[in-house]
């Protein structure tokens, strides 16, 4: 079952511009990673925000976690061709095993 | 490159067939994941293994079995296949279980024909 939703499901930015996404998950969690993939290709783990934590940094991304409301944002800075790619987050309950979204389809225009 | 490897990373095969995916961790991750990737159910969780133990198990169909052996890679068998079968199969590693990342390989694309 896919325990958090990306909103939107696609995104299509100009090169330059940001790109916010969000995630909405049902349970309590440990914590929550993002992950980049490029086209049927592998998964590039992002970062990981742990449940007591409301806010990561790394490079061009943001990560914010609000507990409270079951939801987490993943924004990306100053936009390149490059971050084409879905993104999907991914809830671990405390168990290890990630559940994951059903993702976001962000293109990034030249 | 995430340190985790898997192979092969293209497999076609027939209905009914059986196949074995292999996965190697990243070096000094104890815990072994499998994961798949299909058009309709999207990513799910298979199974997990920790220093060569079974630790959970997802939607995993009872036509799959997984083990990890001492040196800590991991097999995938996948039996009697179905053309619904065909899915991107990923192998995931982390340190241990429990609030650390999970670092993915490249994934073994299965058709089945």
């Amino acid at each position: 079952s896919q325990q958090g939703e990306e909103d939107p499901q696609a995104l299509s930015i100009q090169e330059g511009e940001n790109a916010t996404m969000n995630c909405s998950y049902k349970t309590s969690i440990n914590n929550l990673q993002w992950y980049r993939q490029n086209s049927g290709r592998g998964l590039v783990h992002l970062i990981l925000i742990r449940s007591n934590e409301r806010e990561k940094h790394s490079g061009r991304l943001r990560v914010t976690l609000d507990t409270s409301k079951k939801s987490s944002s993943l924004l990306i800075t100053a936009s390149r061709a490059a971050d084409t790619a879905s993104y999907f987050c991914a809830t671990d309950e405390g168990g290890s095993r990630l559940t994951f979204g059903e993702g976001t389809q962000l293109t990034v225009n030249p | 490159d995430s340190g985790v490897t898997q192979t092969p990373k293209h497999l076609i095969t027939a209905t009914g067939q059986r196949v074995t995916l292999r996965c190697s961790p990243r070096s000094g991750d104890l815990s072994v994941y499998w994961y798949q990737q299909s058009l309709d159910q999207g990513l799910q969780f298979l199974i997990q293994y920790y220093n060569g133990e079974e630790r959970a198990k997802g939607n995993i169909l009872e036509r799959f079995s997984a083990q990890q052996f001492p040196d800590l890679h991991s097999e995938l068998n996948l039996s009697s296949l179905e053309l619904g079968d065909s899915a991107l199969y990923f192998c995931a590693s982390s340190f241990r279980p429990g609030g650390y990342e999970q670092f993915f390989g490249p994934g073994t694309r299965l058709t089945v024909l």
